[in-house]
């Protein structure tokens, strides 16, 4: 059964600051993963989708990058603004048996302080 | 472009009565069509997902139902709401199962009391 785990929970920062945010799963027999931005009270926004031949995606300030065979993708954060203060989520749609779902962790929630 | 829309956006209903949720896509033709729900607390969970009018596949055994009458309407149903199915529920639509982004609605706040 996969597994996604986000790291850290909840993550502070000053304005300005570059941030990464750590996502990783526990079955590498994926199609793509998915970061999405849900604000309080909010649907998902999608931010990236990187499907599991590539390495990274790029949108504006946020960058993703895929390590298939190890499980892990990180969403890299430039130049952090107040706007940015979200919950993010990390999605893997896996390949296996079930390959229909998402499988979510429990996301980061980030602030960024002015 | 695409657009998907849920209603009601809150919702409180009293333990034992029944439920119906609405999702309803715009802009494209036969989609994939997704119900989550998230507690507080945990990970979003998939509970149905449908390819087709009529064709609804369950990921969890529950106390919900879901129905598609129509290529682009997405119905999440209930004969009798219990407190655990309180939460926050998000239609999603896809234009394929397999390797293409889903897309998520506004949500209903559901509050069973």
């Amino acid at each position: 059964k996969q597994e996604v785990t986000q790291i850290p929970a909840a993550l502070s920062v000053p304005e300005g600051e570059n941030l990464v945010l750590n996502c990783s799963f526990t079955d590498s027999a994926i199609y793509n993963l998915q970061w999405f931005r849900q604000d309080p009270g909010k649907g998902l926004t999608s931010l990236l989708l990187i499907q599991s031949s590539q390495r990274e995606q790029t949108s504006g300030r946020l960058n993703a990058s895929l390590d298939k065979s190890s499980g892990r993708s990180t969403l890299y954060i430039a130049a952090s603004q107040p706007g940015d203060s979200a919950t993010y989520l990390c999605a893997v749609l896996g390949s296996g048996a079930g390959s229909y779902q998402l499988t979510f962790g429990k996301g980061t929630k980030l602030s960024v302080i002015p | 472009s695409q657009t998907i829309h849920q209603w009601p956006a809150t919702l409180v209903q009293p333990v034992g009565s029944p439920l119906s949720l609405e999702c309803t896509v715009e802009g494209t033709s036969n989609p994939n069509l997704y119900w989550y729900r998230q507690a507080a607390g945990r990970g979003l969970q998939l509970l149905f997902y449908s390819v087709g009018i009529g064709q609804i596949s369950s990921e969890v055994p529950q106390n919900l139902s879901a129905s598609r009458p129509q290529d682009r309407q997405f119905i999440l149903s209930s004969k009798k709401l219990l407190l655990s199915d309180s939460g926050f529920y998000l239609c999603a639509w896809s234009f394929s199962l397999l390797g293409y982004e889903q897309y998520f609605g506004p949500g209903t706040r559901l509050t069973v009391t």
